[in-house]
């Protein structure tokens, strides 16, 4: 089946540092792929919308210039957390819609430690 | 925004027993899924639901599509110890190409 890919899965950094964080889809082209962040027995909560070669698409309350998204090929969607705090600490998924249009296939998820 | 209650909030049940878990909402979705997540993991779709009164099975698993487009429920029958996991559902309106709202999620636990 679809296989996305999801890079670091886990990443410790100082304050103040940026982290990246990579999502690929293996077998299957994604023109667009979603970030989503999870705390601690929590439900997903969906960041923004990937549009390759396009502008992201940011939900509400969420800041673009802190979480720069960026979608430079039809398999490889990015996440870069920019001058990062502690609390930004949490776990961050990307995801990508299968065929059918299924948001069917989420990446293993990478957990952020801030320090 | 679109809010999804998902119930119960977790569940301790024995191997072998049934069990039932439902999402419901205030708002109508035209695409109802349902994910399992183990820890450290992202989730994994176990079923897609698309049309109202669906009822689809995968193994153990059953889901149904509410008529009222409102809601949904996940049975597992006859569990065992690797059901064990978030179970999430997530409802999608189709205009919003493949963005979906994700309920509170119903931990699991399974007591061999």
């Amino acid at each position: 089946g679809a296989v996305v890919s999801q890079h670091p899965s886990r990443v410790i950094c100082k304050s103040g540092t940026s982290v990246k964080i990579e999502c690929r889809s293996l077998d299957f082209q994604a023109t667009t792929m979603f970030w989503y962040r999870q705390f601690p027995k929590k439900s997903l909560m969906l960041m923004a919308t990937s549009n390759e070669g396009s502008k992201a698409t940011y939900e509400q309350g969420v800041e673009k210039d802190k979480f720069l998204i960026n979608h430079a090929s039809l398999t490889l969607s990015t996440l870069t957390v920019t001058s990062a705090h502690p609390e930004d600490s949490s776990f961050y998924i990307c995801s990508a819609p299968g065929q059918g249009a299924d948001e069917a296939f989420f990446g293993q998820g990478t957990r952020l430690t801030v320090v | 925004g679109q809010q999804l209650n998902q119930s119960p909030q977790s569940m301790f049940i024995q191997e072998g027993e049934d069990v039932s878990m439902n999402c419901t909402s205030s708002s109508i979705f035209n695409t109802w899924l349902w994910y399992k997540q183990e820890p450290g993991e992202g989730p994994v779709l176990l079923i897609a639901l698309y049309k109202a009164g669906e009822l689809t099975s995968n193994g153990r698993l059953t889901a149904q599509f509410g008529i009222t487009r409102k809601d949904s429920f996940l049975n597992i029958s006859a569990s065992i110890p690797s059901d064990v996991g978030i179970y999430f559902c997530a409802g999608r309106k189709s205009t919003n190409a493949g963005k979906s709202t994700f309920g509170d999620g119903t931990t699991l636990t399974v007591k061999p």
